[in-house]
């Protein structure tokens, strides 16, 4: 079993759709949860964080997150066509000032306008 | 500010030539990371520096892989020889912090293809 899965799409929605983009992890441990953006070619972008149970906003994105069931979520509201990209889904692990990144393999999206 | 800069932005090598990789991190940034991507795979971690010592090398594959990071500021990553599993995109990170919840800052990456 992979320490974070996503499932790689391609996901595609038309715009103005809500795209929902998903990540599991193994580590029953883990506290904290990134989503990253990169566009093709360039560098990974942190989008969003974060840490406690539930629903976190920030513009047209939310992140949910349930540690029970070890799921985070990514959801973007009225999906524009510059959000196509792949959606990179990143779990901290080690201890005191170590803290690598495991990622998932990343969804592709695709808004169609 | 500038951000993360890396060099070069791809390179193209036979199998078993040499090539290094440099990064620069964002100033002030004590911590640096190496990552590489393959193509298909999951970003993977290689190792992680802070200031000039390094913290965390269990990512790297080989002993062919040799990083160094001297006076704490820019760090080079070296390959030799280079094989071909050794291509892919090896992108540098860094952060002010490492504690939970501390953005790590991405280079563009370099692209590495062995021939």
């Amino acid at each position: 079993q992979k320490e974070v899965e996503q499932n790689s799409g391609p996901l595609s929605v038309p715009e103005g759709a809500i795209a929902s983009l998903n990540c599991t992890y193994s580590d029953r441990g883990s506290q904290s949860f990134f989503w990253y953006r990169q566009y093709s070619g360039k560098s990974p972008e942190l989008i969003m964080s974060i840490y406690s149970n539930g629903d976190k906003e920030d513009g047209r994105f939310t992140a949910q997150l349930n540690k029970a069931s070890q799921y985070v979520s990514l959801l973007i509201r009225d999906s524009q066509p510059s959000d196509s990209a792949t959606y990179l889904c990143a779990v901290p692990r080690g201890a005191g000032n170590n803290r690598k990144l495991i990622w998932g393999l990343g969804t592709s999206l695709a808004v169609n306008p | 500010e500038a951000g993360v800069t890396q060099f070069p932005s791809h390179s193209v090598i036979e199998k078993g030539q040499t090539v290094t990789l440099r990064c620069d991190p964002i100033s002030g940034h004590d911590n640096l990371y190496w990552y590489r991507r393959v193509m298909g795979k999951e970003i993977k971690f290689l190792l992680h520096f802070v200031k000039e010592s390094k913290q965390d090398e269990s990512g790297m594959p080989n002993n062919r892989f040799l990083a160094e990071r001297t006076g704490g500021t820019y760090s080079t990553l070296k390959v030799q020889p280079a094989e071909l599993e050794d291509s892919g995109v090896y992108f540098c990170a860094s952060s002010q912090l490492a504690g939970y919840g501390n953005e790590q800052f991405f280079g563009p990456g370099t692209r590495l293809t062995v021939l």
